[in-house]
């Protein structure tokens, strides 16, 4: 099946600081990722869709001047988490559409802690 | 608006014993659906998926699922749990992509 790539696993940041998630596709292209976060204990909200080569959309009640989502080629999506607070910790899930297909397939997940 | 519920917020059962998670979608079309298993700390797994055809869907680990237009469920079943199900399973139906989640449900697998 389709594989997509997220990096890190895992990081520690500090508070005020900001933080870059990556999104790849690694055998497909796709020109659509989604954004997803998920706080403990609950399901996974989609935050933004991103689309190569234009500006994200996000979903009512996402900061887009916090959250930077840059779509710049066909492979790769990257979550920018600006100015992090321990409020925006978090896991933080990318998916990517499979050309001419609805389905979409999710990377592993990235775990932001701020402290 | 596409949308999801998983009716049971938790549900035990005891291992060997058969399962059953509810999922009901609200879709206008002809919907795709999906079954994630979440382990803690970890991402998703697809456990099957529905997009036409037989409305019985194999997956992975012994699980199947039923789609029911009438009803608009599409219900997960193991008919023996083991104690590594145990997990957070999620219910999802996806448009062009884009996914929406249930709330999930908690499997607790009693020895």
């Amino acid at each position: 099946g389709a594989v997509v790539s997220q990096h890190p696993s895992w990081v520690i940041c500090k508070s005020g600081t900001s933080v870059k998630i990556e999104c790849r596709s690694l055998d497909f292209q796709a020109t659509t990722m989604f954004w997803y976060r998920q706080f403990p204990k609950q399901s996974l909200m989609l935050m933004a869709t991103s689309n190569e080569g234009s500006k994200a959309t996000y979903e009512q009640g996402v900061e887009k001047d916090k959250f930077l989502i840059n779509h710049a080629s066909l492979t790769l999506s990257t979550l920018t988490v600006t100015s992090a607070h321990p409020e925006d910790s978090s896991f933080y899930i990318c998916s990517a559409r499979f050309p001419v297909n609805t389905e979409a397939f999710f990377g592993q997940g990235t775990r932001l802690t701020v402290v | 608006a596409q949308s999801v519920t998983q009716p049971d917020i938790h549900i035990t059962v005891s291992e060997g014993a058969s399962l059953e998670l509810r999922c009901n979608y609200s879709y206008g079309a002809t919907p795709y659906l999906f079954w994630y298993v979440q382990s803690p700390g970890q991402g998703l797994q697809l456990l099957l998926k529905y997009f036409s055809g037989d409305t019985l869907v194999q997956g992975i680990k012994g699980f199947e699922a039923e789609f029911k237009r009438s009803q608009s469920s599409f219900n997960l079943r193991k008919p023996s749990v083991h104690w590594s199900d145990a997990a957070e399973y999620f219910c999802a139906v996806t448009n062009a992509g884009k996914s929406t989640f249930g709330d999930g449900t908690t499997l607790t697998v009693k020895p």
